[in-house]
This record gives structure tokens, C-alpha cells and sequence, in this order.
């Protein structure tokens, strides 16, 4: 099975700020990766998909990079609805598999 | 616009059975591959089986689970067998972006929780 490892767990940040988030593939996947978030008792929302390719109405502060075994989301400037957990998730190969998550707190 | 609603969802003692459906609207059903994914409480996600054109499961839901499909009914179903204290979660009806290759899960259910205890 591919393990994805998140970095960092847990961040604060403000308002406006710019903040990434890390994760590492134990393999290459090709590009081969979606980003969820997901806050408090709801469901996660699909942000992006193929590494850096943006859903249909995500806010365009979102965007993702990398390749092989790693990536990166990043945040352009945060809004007070991005604080959440967010989650990377490979479909290179079954099972598919998630990062542990990363929740980014309000500082 | 796609809706997926989960139901099936309760207390089940371990050894007991559940069924879990889940159905569609605002997309062609049959185009698509399911899946279902499951949450811990406070932990993260796992995928736990997938159907499209082949059915797929995690290992250590094997032998135990079915994933099935009416689409005639827009439906997607979890048969859950020899269920485990580990089994509790909430469980997310996922579709795929795709019907027969991998793919990522572009719409989410709310979930049906789970809980499998004496």
C-alpha cells in the first residue's frame, strides 16, 4: 500500500495569511493526487485534483504542486471559512489512501 | 445538482450485520463508480471499497463486506458482516470521477454512523 504523510499536523495561522501544506507519497504516484477539506461534523468538499488542476469553484487562493512523491497545497491568503481540516488522498494504485490530515487552526 | 444520501447507519453488537444504502441524484448513476470511505471518531479518512466496472476492498474488510449497486434505483449498497469494534466510524458514500479507472471522490454524502459495541 502507498503511505501518504502529512506535514505539518496541525497549524495556526491569521487572517490573510499565506500558509502550505506537505504531503509525501512512500512512491511516486504521477500526479496521481486530490485534496479534500473537511470541517467539523460535515463531509469533506473536493478542492483539486491531478496534483495541481483546480475544481470548478474553488476560490483560486487554493492551488496545489509537486510531482513524484511530493506536494504541496498552499493558500494563497487565508479567509476566516478556510480553517479546517484538509486532507491529501492518492489514486495512483488501490487501496486508495489518505494523509493523516492537517488541521489549520486560527492563531 | 448531486445528492447522495446515506442511510443504515446504528448500533450493531460486535459479530452483528448492517446494511448500509446510499442514493444518488443528479447524475447519471451508472456512469460513475461508488465507493464508500469511513471515518473514526476524531480520526482521518480510510477508503473502504469501491464499484464500478470490478468491485474493490480494503484488506482488512475482506470476506466480510459487499458493495453492491441497483441502478435502476440509484443506489449504492454496504453489506457489513462480522462487524468489529474497529468498524465504527461514520461511512461516506463516494463518488468517483471516473466509472472504470482510479480516480478521486468529487461529491460526498453526509455519512451514517456506525457503531459497533456491546
Amino acid at each position: 500500500d502507498i503511505q501518504m504523510t502529512q506535514s505539518p499536523s496541525s497549524l495556526s495561522a491569521s487572517v490573510g495569511d499565506r500558509v502550505s501544506i506537505t504531503c509525501r507519497a512512500s512512491q511516486g504516484i504521477s500526479n496521481s493526487l486530490a485534496w479534500y477539506q473537511q470541517k467539523a461534523g460535515k463531509a469533506p468538499k473536493f478542492l483539486l485534483y491531478a496534483a495541481s488542476r483546480l475544481e470548478s469553484g474553488v476560490p483560486s487562493r487554493f492551488s496545489g504542486s509537486g510531482s513524484g512523491t511530493d506536494y504541496t497545497l498552499t493558500i494563497s491568503s487565508l479567509q476566516p471559512e478556510d480553517f479546517a481540516t484538509y486532507y491529501c488522498q492518492q489514486y495512483y494504485s488501490f487501496p486508495y489512501t489518505f494523509g493523516q490530515g492537517t488541521k489549520l487552526e486560527i492563531k | 445538482e448531486v445528492q447522495l444520501l446515506e442511510s443504515g447507519g446504528g448500533l450493531v453488537q460486535p459479530g452483528g450485520s448492517l446494511r448500509l444504502s446510499c442514493v444518488a441524484s443528479g447524475f447519471t448513476f451508472r456512469s460513475y463508480a461508488m465507493n464508500w470511505v469511513r471515518q473514526a471518531p476524531g480520526k482521518g479518512l480510510e477508503w473502504v471499497s469501491g464499484i464500478g466496472g470490478t468491485t474493490y476492498y480494503l484488506d482488512s474488510v475482506k470476506g466480510r463486506f459487499t458493495i453492491s449497486r441497483d441502478n435502476s434505483k440509484n443506489t449504492l449498497f454496504l453489506q457489513m458482516n462480522s462487524l468489529r469494534a474497529e468498524d465504527t466510524a461514520v461511512y461516506y458514500c463516494a463518488k468517483l470521477s471516473y466509472y472504470d479507472s482510479s480516480g478521486y471522490f468529487n461529491y460526498w454524502g453526509q455519512g451514517t454512523l456506525v457503531t459497533v459495541s456491546s
